[in-house]
Order: structure tokens, then C-alpha cells, then sequence
């Protein structure tokens, strides 16, 4: 069956490292967009792309670079590692530029320690 | 984007009917009233979209007042597994992608 997957699911890194949250898609969506969720926040854009070398800033975009080499991939990287990055990390899917329904990943709790 | 306002948190007896509301007063013309759910430590789960008219399917209706200011998501026979927390959004559907915050949510406990 087709589906969304996150690596690593856990993460701990310390302040100042980079690192790269992957996700992959098997059902060929165009879109994919990466969200973060911390409590009293709900779930915040941070990027998303429309499909391969398109990618754009979603709200909380500051500290984070995605790119898009493929159809399937869309790693999300913290150039520099902030504690305030601590988070759990959603990436999700579409099919159509109208997003009516997102297909989400089972997210990833990144520590910056 | 139109904003929504949720209650934070609800409850329901398992096998009643679960009415979830969420009033969104600023929504435009073209703005569709989506719902979503999360489970804990699990990534959201579309449920139901509507622009003006209600709809059903299989996990959920949704009731969207006449003058579109206001909706309720409907879960016909709750279940403990529904306990979640709901996201009600507006956003258009086409043109484009358009800044989303899922916002809060009403966190429906479902009470055996």
C-alpha cells in the first residue's frame, strides 16, 4: 500500500548541529508540506513544495531548508540547531494543488539539547 | 485566512452522537470549512470538507449553517477510538496554496 513514512521517528542533537529530518511518499503527490506542532500552537507550516525544484516558505520558515530532487522525497534540514526547534515534526502529502485532503506521516520528536 | 474558534475541550458518552463546532464568522465566499482529527502521537486525519451544502460519508457529517458563520462536525456513534483531538480550518480550495494554522482544536474525550 502506498504510504508517507518519517526517519529518524526520534531524535536528540545538540545546539549548533545540522540535521535532516527525511520523508517519503509512495503515492506520486505532487505536494508536500512539512509542518511542526508544539502544545498551545496546533500544527504551524514551515514548508512546502508543489513539486520537484519548487519549494516555498510556509510561516515558520526561519532555521529551516527543504529541497525537492524528486517526486517521492522532501528532506527537512535545521542548518543550525535551536533549542526553540524542539518540536515534533509532520511532513504530509497531497494530490492536487486544492490539498483537500493532506495525508500525514507519523511525525518525528526532535530534542535539541 | 478566515480564522476558526473551537472549544478546547469536550466530552461525549461512547454511542451518542459527538457534535463538534467551530465558528469561522470572517469566512469568504470561496473559502471551503475542512475538519481534521489527531490521535494521540499520531499525524492528523482528514475527515470532511464542505463549502456551503452538508455533507456525509463514511466517518463523519458536517453541518454548515446558512449564512456560513458557523459549522458542526457530526460523529453519528462515538467510540472510544475517537477520542482525538478535532481541527476545524477554512481555506480555498484552488489558485494556489494559502497559509493554514490548524489552530488548537477541541480535544473530544469519549467516555466509556
Amino acid at each position: 500500500d502506498a504510504e508517507i513514512t518519517q526517519s529518524p521517528r526520534h531524535k536528540i542533537t545538540e545546539t549548533g548541529r545540522q540535521v535532516t529530518l527525511a520523508c517519503h511518499q509512495t503515492w506520486n503527490h505532487n505536494n508536500m508540506f512539512w509542518y511542526r506542532q508544539d502544545l498551545g500552537h496546533g500544527l504551524r507550516l514551515i514548508h512546502y513544495s508543489y513539486g520537484v525544484q519548487d519549494t516555498n516558505k510556509g510561516e515558520v520558515s526561519d532555521g529551516y531548508s527543504v529541497s525537492r530532487s524528486n517526486t517521492e522525497d522532501l528532506p527537512l534540514t535545521l542548518e543550525s540547531a535551536a533549542s526553540s526547534q524542539t518540536s515534533v515534526y509532520f511532513c504530509a502529502s497531497s494530490r492536487t494543488s486544492s490539498d483537500n485532503e493532506q495525508f500525514f506521516g507519523p511525525g518525528t520528536r526532535l530534542t535539541v539539547l | 485566512d478566515a480564522k476558526t474558534t473551537q472549544p478546547p475541550s469536550m466530552d461525549c458518552a461512547e454511542g451518542r452522537a459527538a457534535n463538534l463546532p467551530c465558528n469561522h464568522s470572517t469566512i469568504s465566499g470561496n473559502e471551503y470549512v475542512y475538519w481534521y482529527r489527531q490521535i494521540h502521537s499520531q499525524g492528523p486525519q482528514y475527515i470532511i470538507h464542505g463549502l456551503k451544502n452538508n455533507e456525509t460519508n463514511e466517518m463523519a457529517s458536517l453541518i454548515i449553517t446558512e449564512d456560513r458563520k458557523s459549522s458542526t462536525l457530526i460523529l453519528p456513534h462515538a467510540t472510544l477510538r475517537d477520542t482525538a483531538v478535532y481541527y476545524c480550518i477554512v481555506r480555498f480550495r484552488s489558485g494556489g496554496y494559502q497559509k493554514v494554522t490548524f489552530g488548537t482544536g477541541t480535544k473530544l474525550q469519549v467516555i466509556p
